[in-house]
C-alpha cells in the first residue's frame, strides 16, 4: 500500500516563475491538505482540498492556489515566486471532509527559490 | 489563530532515559493535539495523539498528557534509544486547521 507520493523531490526555480508541485494521497484517502516547513520551522498550513474545492486556508497569499483531482490527487501552484517561498512543502492525506486526525504526511518537495 | 510553543528546541539524552517535550497553545477552543517525528529527509509522522477529553494517554515508551486548564501538552518518551533521535512537532488543532509548534530536536546518546 503506497503512502502519499509527492513530485518532484527537489526544484529549483527563479524569483517570478511559477511552480506546480503533485501530490497523490495514500489509497483511501480523499482529503489533501498542504503545508509549508521553512526550515528549522514547524509546518504551516496552506490549505485543504476536499472534493475537488479549497475548504479551508491559511494565511497565505493568493498566489497559492490548488486544485484536486477526481482521483483525489492534488496539485498546489504558487505564481511570481519569492525567495522567501523557499521551504520544504508537505502534502498530508486523510479521510473525510475538514478532518486533520490522523494526517499521512509525504516526504515533500524542497524548493528552492534563487 | 492558534499559537503553540514548544520547549526546549533542542534536548540529548543517555540512551534509556527518559526524554520530556513541553507545549502550550492558547486557544482553549483546540481540542485534538497531535505528535509528529520527522526523520532526516522525510515527512513527519503520527506517533501519539489526544483529544482534549482525555487527560493521558500511553503507547508504549510514548505517553502524552494534557492540561486543559492550564492550556499545555507533553510527550513523555522512556527508555530512549537511539532510533528515537528525530525532530518531534507538538500540534494543537481548532476548526479544521492544525497550528504545529517549532519543533524539538532529541538526540539519544549511545
Amino acid at each position: 500500500d503506497a503512502g502519499v507520493t509527492q513530485s518532484p523531490t527537489h526544484l529549483i526555480k527563479t524569483r517570478g516563475q511559477q511552480v506546480t508541485l503533485r501530490c497523490s494521497p495514500k489509497s483511501g484517502h480523499d482529503t489533501v491538505s498542504w503545508y509549508q516547513q521553512a526550515l528549522g520551522q514547524g509546518p504551516q498550513f496552506i490549505f485543504q482540498y476536499y472534493e475537488e474545492e479549497e475548504r479551508q486556508r491559511g494565511n497565505f497569499p493568493d498566489r497559492f492556489s490548488g486544485h484536486q483531482f477526481p482521483n483525489y490527487s492534488s496539485e498546489l501552484n504558487v505564481n511570481a515566486l519569492l525567495l522567501g517561498d523557499s521551504a520544504l512543502y508537505l502534502c498530508a492525506s486523510s479521510l473525510g471532509l475538514g478532518t486533520n486526525e490522523k494526517l499521512f504526511f509525504g516526504s515533500g518537495t524542497q524548493l528552492s527559490v534563487l | 489563530g492558534e499559537n503553540v510553543e514548544q520547549h526546549p528546541s533542542t534536548l540529548s539524552v543517555q540512551e534509556g532515559d527518559s526524554a520530556v517535550i513541553k507545549c502550550t497553545y492558547s486557544d482553549s477552543a483546540s481540542n485534538y493535539f497531535p505528535w509528529y517525528k520527522q526523520e532526516l529527509g522525510k515527512g513527519p509522522q503520527l506517533i501519539i495523539d489526544i483529544r482534549s477529553n482525555v487527560g493521558e494517554k500511553k503507547d508504549q515508551r510514548i505517553a502524552v498528557t494534557l492540561n486543559k486548564t492550564a492550556k499545555h501538552f507533553s510527550l513523555h518518551i522512556t527508555e530512549t534509544q537511539p532510533e528515537d533521535s528525530a525532530v518531534y512537532f507538538c500540534a494543537a488543532s481548532i476548526e479544521y486547521k492544525l497550528s504545529f509548534g517549532a519543533g524539538t530536536t532529541v538526540t539519544v546518546r549511545a
